[in-house]
């Protein structure tokens, strides 16, 4: 079983849907929990960032974290074109030093 | 401010061949990571350090060397290059002693091993 767990998509929306992300995971010491997005051919960067359970709230984005079920999500609300990309999630148990990724999920949000 | 730059963008090595990844960061950052990208199957990390002089294993370091003599700079190494290796490469830095601090990635290195 892998750690974090990622469905790859892909998954493609019509403009203004609401996208929702997920992961789940094994290890039960991971307490910090981030999504990354990354555009064709970039490097990822960060979006959101969570520690522990409970909701984070970022304009559009939201952030859920649900330690017991070990499972993570990402809504992406009224979705825009610009956000067609791919979103990984991670998570780490002591320091950042340790992060373990999902395989990303390639999202399309078509006009 | 330029971030974390690497270079080259794209590499084509034979087996057996070595080379070394550059990895360099303008934003005084101690903490830096190496990690490759395969497809679906997420960034794994190579190597990191938390300072000039300390480097430490992350995991999948096997084939790999790194170093770190300045705090701006941290190579990665191949030595005796294999197919398997054949990947994107993203170096990272961060801010030291903030556990929430990002981590800012380079635009990666596309190697091919044939």
């Amino acid at each position: 079983q892998k750690e974090v767990e990622q469905d790859p998509g892909p998954l493609s929306v019509p403009e203004g849907a609401i996208v929702s992300l997920n992961c789940t995971y094994s290890n039960s010491a991971f307490q910090y929990f981030m999504w990354y997005r990354q555009y064709s051919r970039k490097g990822p960067e960060l979006l959101m960032y969570t520690y522990s359970s409970g909701n984070k709230e970022d304009g559009r984005f939201t952030a859920q974290v649900d330690k017991s079920s070990k499972y993570i999500s990402l809504f992406i609300r009224d979705s825009q074109p610009s956000d067609s990309a791919t979103y990984l999630c991670a998570m780490s148990a002591y320091n950042n030093n340790d992060m373990r990724f999902g395989a990303g999920t390639r999202l399309t949000v078509k006009p | 401010n330029a971030g974390v730059t690497q270079t080259p963008k794209f590499r084509i090595l034979k087996i057996g061949q070595s080379m070394t990844l550059q990895c360099t960061q303008d934003m005084n950052h101690n903490y830096m990571y190496w990690y490759r990208q395969d497809p679906g199957m997420g960034l794994k990390l190579i190597y990191y350090s938390v300072g000039a002089g300390i480097t430490d294993k992350g995991e999948v370091p096997n084939g790999y060397n790194v170093s770190r003599s300045t705090t701006e700079d941290f190579p990665l190494r191949l030595e005796l290059a294999a197919p398997s290796q054949t990947s994107v490469y993203f170096c990272a830095s961060r801010e030291r002693d903030r556990q929430s601090s990002e981590q800012y990635f380079g635009p990666g290195t596309r190697l091919t091993v044939t």
